[in-house]
């Protein structure tokens, strides 16, 4: 079967790094994708990923292991503005995505 | 640049009515999709299409119907609404339906069955 998990909600500092991670298991991989979701508002893409690694984009990074099966999203020097929900998905054989319920980041000055 | 419009916003629905939720892009992008969005689930694939012409069931497509008879629109109809298909719904486009390729989503539409 397919599934992926991610945490429901976690708290951070204005400033500071914060890391989601991000587990899955499928048996079709096609590369593993991270969202921004602001309350009331559409999911924006931040990042994808298909090889193992880190992957670095300004203030965000992801990574990558296919062989554990598990990705993370780096969020350093926090803004009050990335307070947002921060989803998760990978594409699966058929190139559908398969989404996580998605991590709700609080940021507090 | 629009990008990709939904409309209407917001609905509410007796049960037992139909509805079809429109979405637009100006993109020109080949991929479609509609997702529904439910409090603690991820976003879940009802329906999909690669390219005009052809349509795809995703993971949740039993209530829904869709069209895709030209590039830009794809609408979503609701045969007769039940209380269990209230949810937010989003529409999103790819520039295709392999790869790595960003999908863009529309603003949503939200939707009440009573």
């Amino acid at each position: 079967g397919q599934n992926i998990d991610q945490p429901t909600e976690m708290t951070a500092t204005e400033g500071a790094i914060v890391q989601i991670n991000c587990t899955y298991q499928t048996s079709g991989f096609n590369g593993l994708f991270w969202y921004q979701q602001h309350a009331g508002e559409a999911p924006t893409f931040l990042s994808y990923n298909v090889l193992d690694g880190l992957e670095e984009k300004g203030r965000f990074s992801s990574f990558l292991s296919r062989s554990k099966g598990y990705s993370y999203l780096l969020l350093k020097e926090l803004q009050m503005k990335d307070s947002a929900s921060y989803l998760c998905a990978f594409s699966d054989s058929n190139y559908q995505l398969i989404w996580g319920a998605g991590t709700k980041l609080i940021i507090k000055p | 640049t629009a990008g990709i419009t939904q409309a209407p916003t917001s609905q509410i629905l007796a049960a037992g009515r139909s509805m079809t939720l429109r979405c637009t892009q100006d993109m020109r992008h080949n991929a479609m999709y509609w997702y529904r969005q439910d409090l603690g689930l991820g976003l879940r694939l009802i329906h999909y299409s690669n390219t005009a012409g052809t349509t795809g069931k995703g993971e949740v497509p039993d209530g829904y119907s869709v069209s895709r008879a030209n590039t830009d629109d794809f609408p979503l109809t609701l045969a007769s609404a039940v209380p269990s298909q209230t949810s937010v719904y989003f529409c999103a486009s790819s520039d295709s339906g392999t790869g790595g390729d960003e999908q863009f989503f529309g603003p949503g539409t939200r939707l009440t069955v009573l």
